[in-house]
């Protein structure tokens, strides 16, 4: 079965500082993986998002994630951090075959700027 | 880019009470999907939708819950008699194969408040 790991429960950075947020799939197939942000009381905004191509995706909001298969990872990345960058972050994948397609969740990663 | 919209974005209901919860998921989609999150936790797949029937429910999804597509545009969630455990974001999606063409969308969700 799909699943995936967010290791760190909770980070804390510097507002400036770079930022990596690690995800690690487990799959035999071809995923889809995405990266989703989460306000306090907010819904999922999608960052962005792989299926297949450029390993180096871009994002919204100047995040960009690398996709590597040989890791089973799509770490998150963010050169210099925002205060407004605060909030929860979830690593999800799907299946890329088939007809319907359940997404499944990391546990997210919590993020706390600090000035 | 095309949206699923879901209402309300926030509904408190008493314990007891039937509530049910819309999404209009994107037009040209074929498979429905409701996901939920309880305060603090990792989204969670509840049940999944297609050609008039369900395709995959989770444990989660008890005789409590139903879904429905009532007519061409929109998918509820119906929950017959509401709990305080109830109480959590509930997010609705919607896909079409291939995904990687097509895409896999989520709404904004609605908070369900349980008292």
């Amino acid at each position: 079965a799909q699943s995936v790991t967010q290791p760190d429960i909770h980070i804390t950075v510097s507002e400036g500082a770079s930022l990596e947020l690690r995800c690690n799939y487990s799959y035999g197939a071809t995923p889809y993986l995405f990266w989703y942000v989460q306000s306090p009381g907010q819904g999922l905004q999608l960052l962005l998002k792989y299926f297949s191509g450029d390993t180096l995706v871009q994002g919204i909001k100047g995040f960009e994630a690398e996709f590597k298969r040989s890791q089973s990872s799509f770490n998150l990345r963010k050169p210099s951090v925002h205060w407004s960058d605060a909030a929860e972050y979830f690593c999800a994948v799907v299946l890329l075959s088939g007809g319907y397609q359940k997404v499944t969740f990391g546990t997210g990663t919590k993020l706390q700027v600090i000035p | 880019e095309p949206e699923v919209t879901q209402t309300p974005s926030h509904q408190v209901t008493q314990m007891g009470q039937e509530v049910i919860l819309r999404c209009v998921p994107i037009s040209n989609h074929l498979y429905f999907y409701w996901y939920r999150q309880i305060l603090g936790q990792k989204v969670e797949f509840l049940v999944s939708f297609y050609n008039n029937e369900i395709s995959e429910k989770s444990e989660i999804f008890d005789d409590q819950f139903s879904v429905e597509r009532p007519d061409g545009s929109n998918f509820t969630l119906k929950i017959r008699s509401t709990k305080l455990e109830d109480s959590a974001m509930y997010f609705c999606a919607s896909s079409h194969p291939p995904t990687a063409n097509y895409g896999y969308t989520f709404g904004s969700g609605t908070r369900l408040t349980v008292v």
